[in-house]
């Protein structure tokens, strides 16, 4: 079946310096995109979003980029702090729909 | 204070013994929803209800019952629980009947031994 997947489970950076977490869709309809960060021990929370009809969005210091051509998703944070360290997870949907599908996520951990 | 409540937050229990996992909101949301957490899966969606006395089965609804009688509540009821619903639960609520922004409880960490 269709899945929603990522690139890399870990990833570790240094602080300042900027992340990218990827993601990979294989649903084609798919036209809404979340991402969503986890701490330890909470729920996940809304980063940002985007809809198919836009390629990019940004927020305070994230960015989602949208490439529908390759179905790929990528959530860039810029000049990463150590409050950024949690689990990633892009999620989607098609707008008229109700399962949002959400990957494996992806750790990111911000190195002093 | 805006937020999604569950309980309890961690229970261990042992086959085939009912069990009831709560979940409130206090945002007048109409959709709600329950994922469960697994290592390396992400997380799945069991059940959804758009609104009051809806609900719709998601990814994984097997051994899982829900009901909607109130707006604010969508309990998750496990008749017979078995080792494999050990699990991180969680509870989620969104304002309208489609996707949007997704408001999650805390979870809900279950055993089953």
């Amino acid at each position: 079946g269709e899945s929603v997947g990522l690139h890399l489970p870990t990833l570790s950076v240094q602080e300042g310096d900027n992340s990218i977490i990827n993601c990979a869709y294989s649903n084609s309809a798919s036209d809404y995109f979340i991402w969503y960060k986890q701490e330890s021990g909470k729920g996940p929370q809304f980063i940002i979003d985007i809809r198919s009809n836009m390629d990019k969005r940004q927020g305070q210091r994230v960015t989602v980029l949208l490439n529908k051509t390759v179905k790929h998703l990528s959530l860039q944070i810029a000049a990463t702090q150590p409050g950024d360290s949690a689990v990633y997870f892009c999620a989607e949907t098609v707008w008229a729909r109700n399962d949002m599908r959400f990957g494996a996520g992806t750790r990111l951990t911000v190195k002093p | 204070e805006a937020q999604v409540t569950q309980n309890p937050r961690y229970l261990i229990t042992v086959t085939g013994k009912k069990l009831t996992v709560t979940c409130s909101q206090n945002m007048n949301h109409e959709y709600m929803s329950w994922y469960r957490q697994d290592p390396g899966l992400g997380l799945r969606q069991i059940y959804y209800s758009m609104n009051v006395e809806v609900t719709d089965k998601g990814d994984v609804p097997e051994g899982y019952k829900v009901s909607r009688k109130e707006k604010r509540n969508f309990p998750l009821i496990l008749e017979s629980p078995s080792p494999n619903q050990t699990s991180l639960y969680f509870c989620a609520s969104s304002f309208g009947a489609g996707p949007g922004e997704l408001f999650f409880g805390e979870g809900s960490r279950l055993t089953v031994l």
